[in-house]
């Protein structure tokens, strides 16, 4: 079964520095793997995808995320944080032409100026 | 273009009634799913339809059941509601066929309380 494990709770950066969130996947095929953002209360907007191709994928809002295949990863990054950057950040699996997401546990990130 | 739209926003209920939770996909897909976020979680699958056909089923119990509508707009139901059901219920919309992984864009929820 498809799984998803995002490691950190929480985590907390000032303004201005660098981010990474964790994201581990443990399914066999080739994986399809998504980054949502969901503020408080809101639904989830997508981050970015990655189908195949270029294991550097860029996304919205100046995030980007590198899947690594011989890690099982697909760490979400950002170089310098902004405010309104504070938000839940969930990673998501689906199989190979399937649609059922499988998303962690969601990570919370507070930024400070 | 309007995105993927929910109602009610939010919804009190007491234990043992039901509850139904609308969803209008984004226009021009074909395809609805369901998911329900319980509070410190992440989403967990419900149901997906496309072309007013079941095509998925997470595991939850019979209680829940949901349809698609000709214009592809979705409704969910919930039966004999539980203190658990209190959740986000998230409608998401995807383009292209089933069978076909495709991106799912999320509407803002349905916030339900259980009392």
């Amino acid at each position: 079964a498809q799984s998803v494990t995002q490691p950190d709770i929480h985590i907390t950066v000032s303004e201005g520095a660098s981010l990474e969130l964790r994201c581990n996947y443990s399914y066999g095929a080739t994986p399809y793997l998504f980054w949502y953002v969901q503020s408080p209360g809101q639904g989830l907007q997508l981050l970015l995808k990655y189908f195949s191709g270029d294991t550097l994928v860029q996304g919205i809002k100046g995030f980007e995320a590198e899947f690594k295949r011989s890690q099982s990863s697909f760490n979400l990054r950002k170089p310098s944080v902004h405010w309104s950057d504070a938000a839940e950040y969930f990673c998501a699996v689906v199989r190979e032409y399937g649609n059922k997401l499988v998303f962690g546990a969601g990570t919370i990130l507070r930024v400070k100026s | 273009d309007a995105g993927v739209t929910q109602s009610p926003t939010h919804l009190i209920k007491t234990r043992g009634q039901h509850v139904t939770l609308r969803c209008s996909p984004i226009s021009g897909h074909k395809s609805v799913s369901w998911y329900q976020q319980v509070l410190g979680q992440g989403p967990q699958f419900i149901f997906q339809y496309y072309e007013k056909e079941e095509r998925g089923r997470g595991n939850f119990p019979d209680r829940f059941s949901a349809r698609q509508f000709p214009n592809y707009s979705s409704e969910l139901n919930v039966n004999a509601l539980l203190l658990g059901d209190s959740a986000l219920y998230l409608c998401a919309s995807s383009l292209r066929t089933s069978g076909v992984t495709d991106t799912q864009y999320f509407g803002p929820g349905t916030r339900l309380t259980v009392l």
